[in-house]
């Protein structure tokens, strides 16, 4: 079955400090990923994705994320974190079955908290 | 530019009352749309899709409805809502070529 795993329930972060949210998948054939960010009471803004090329996606925000085929992760990166970070994000996969449409596949979110 | 507009932001409800979402996209055509919702904060459950007008495909049997009775318009229903009905709501398009999903700002319904 296609699944996300956002292991981490929540990362805590001081400002000024890097942040990474981790991510792995499982899908067949070449995977297309995702990352939005969630404000409160929010819907879902989209960050940046991965298709196809460089490994290395850079998104919105100073968000980048890194693609890692054999470890079959894309693991969220931020260089320098704020606390305006302070959200809850989702990585997501589409569904390769999903033909027509863009059915995507979420993780459960990782809530990030950046701490002054 | 596109953007997509979803009414009302907050709603509440008696059971067995009624329920009409509303969403449109604005600025394209023929897109890919969605409803969405989410419980508990967290997960995110697909409810509906529609690749174009009155044709609807439904992810999760349930006592909600949607139909798309303009190219731009989805309609997210219900005629008799249920306490486990509580949530938010979110609609999404995608362009019909593209792959990136973009969301509206969220309904939360409340039923009481």
């Amino acid at each position: 079955a296609q699944s996300v795993a956002q292991p981490e329930d929540q990362v805590n972060v001081a400002e000024g400090n890097p942040l990474t949210v981790k991510c792995t998948y499982s899908v067949s054939g070449n995977p297309y990923l995702f990352w939005y960010v969630q404000y409160p009471n929010r819907g879902l803004q989209f960050l940046l994705k991965y298709i196809t090329g460089d490994n290395l996606v850079k998104g919105s925000y100073g968000f980048e994320a890194e693609f890692n085929k054999s470890q079959t992760s894309f693991h969220l990166k931020k260089p320098s974190a704020l606390v305006s970070d302070s959200a809850l994000y989702f990585c997501a996969v589409r569904d390769p079955f999903s033909g027509g449409y863009n059915k995507l596949i979420f993780g459960a979110g990782t809530r990030l908290a950046v701490h002054p | 530019s596109q953007t997509i507009h979803q009414w009302p932001a907050t709603l509440v409800q008696p059971v067995g009352s009624p329920l009409s979402l509303e969403c449109t996209v604005e600025g394209t055509s023929n897109p890919n749309l969605y409803w969405y919702r989410q419980a508990a904060g967290r997960g995110l459950q697909l409810l509906f899709y529609s690749v174009g007008i009155g044709q609807i495909s439904s992810e999760v049997p349930q006592n909600l409805s949607a139909s798309r009775p303009q190219d731009r318009q989805f309609i997210l229903s219900s005629k008799k809502l249920l306490l486990s009905d509580s949530g938010f709501y979110l609609c999404a398009w995608n362009p019909e070529i593209r792959n990136t999903i973009y969301f509206g700002e969220g309904s939360w319904l409340t039923v009481v």
